[in-house]
């Protein structure tokens, strides 16, 4: 099956600083990735659509300028959160449509952002 | 935008017993997908049900959906203990992205 992988796993920083995040689609081309952010014990919310080589699509209330997502070739998609600050603290997930149908999602394994 | 509401949130089970998780959607969908996710890591599809189909098997998995309901359940027969996870549903409408539900938190004991 398509394979996704991103790191990193873990990240914990400073206030302030700003942290990359990286997702790669191993064996399968990607012109389309998403970002989700999920806190304990709840759902996944869209943060926004990945489309390679050109802007990406954000949701209703997720800060552009705030979360930078560069999708510059088709098997990786970046997200930066910029000036990171305790309330960015969650738990971050990539994902790309894959497989015979490009029906399913394949997710990376997750980065789990700690901003002190 | 989340779309599917899960029940229940919480269930715990004996090893060896059934688990029925069911979801309901607000909109019309192509299709419905289950996702399983073990804690801190990402999610693993489990299954796809098209929105012209009314039940799939794969392995200890059943999944039902009802279109005149706008309701899917899975069922996951047998359990063992590495059943414990969340498991989600997600639809498929027509606009590229899937709307995961909230999730319900599998336990099964040993």
């Amino acid at each position: 099956g398509a394979v996704v992988s991103q790191h990193p796993s873990r990240v914990i920083c400073k206030s302030g600083t700003s942290v990359k995040i990286e997702c790669r689609s191993l064996d399968f081309q990607a012109t389309t990735m998403f970002w989700y952010r999920q806190f304990p014990k709840q759902s996944l919310m869209l943060m926004a659509t990945s489309n390679e080589g050109s802007k990406a699509t954000y949701e209703q209330g997720v800060e552009k300028d705030k979360f930078l997502i560069n999708h510059a070739s088709l098997t990786l998609s970046t997200l930066t959160v910029t000036s990171a600050h305790p309330e960015d603290s969650s738990f971050y997930i990539c994902s790309a449509r894959g497989g015979q149908s490009n029906e399913k999602l394949f997710f990376g394994s997750g980065t789990q952002l700690s901003v002190l | 935008s989340q779309q599917g509401e899960e029940d229940p949130q919480a269930l715990s089970i004996q090893e060896g017993e059934n688990a029925t998780m069911n979801c309901s959607y607000k909109t019309s969908i192509n299709n419905l997908q289950w996702y399983r996710q073990n804690s801190g890591r990402g999610l693993v599809h489990l299954i796809l049900i098209r929105s012209n189909e009314r039940e799939k098997h794969s392995g200890r998995l059943r999944v039902t959906l009802d279109t005149s309901k706008k309701s899917s359940s899975l069922l996951i027969t047998a359990s063992r203990a590495a059943d414990t996870a969340s498991y989600f549903c997600a639809t498929d409408s027509n606009d590229y992205k899937l709307s995961f539900g909230a999730g319900t938190t599998v336990t099964v004991r040993a």
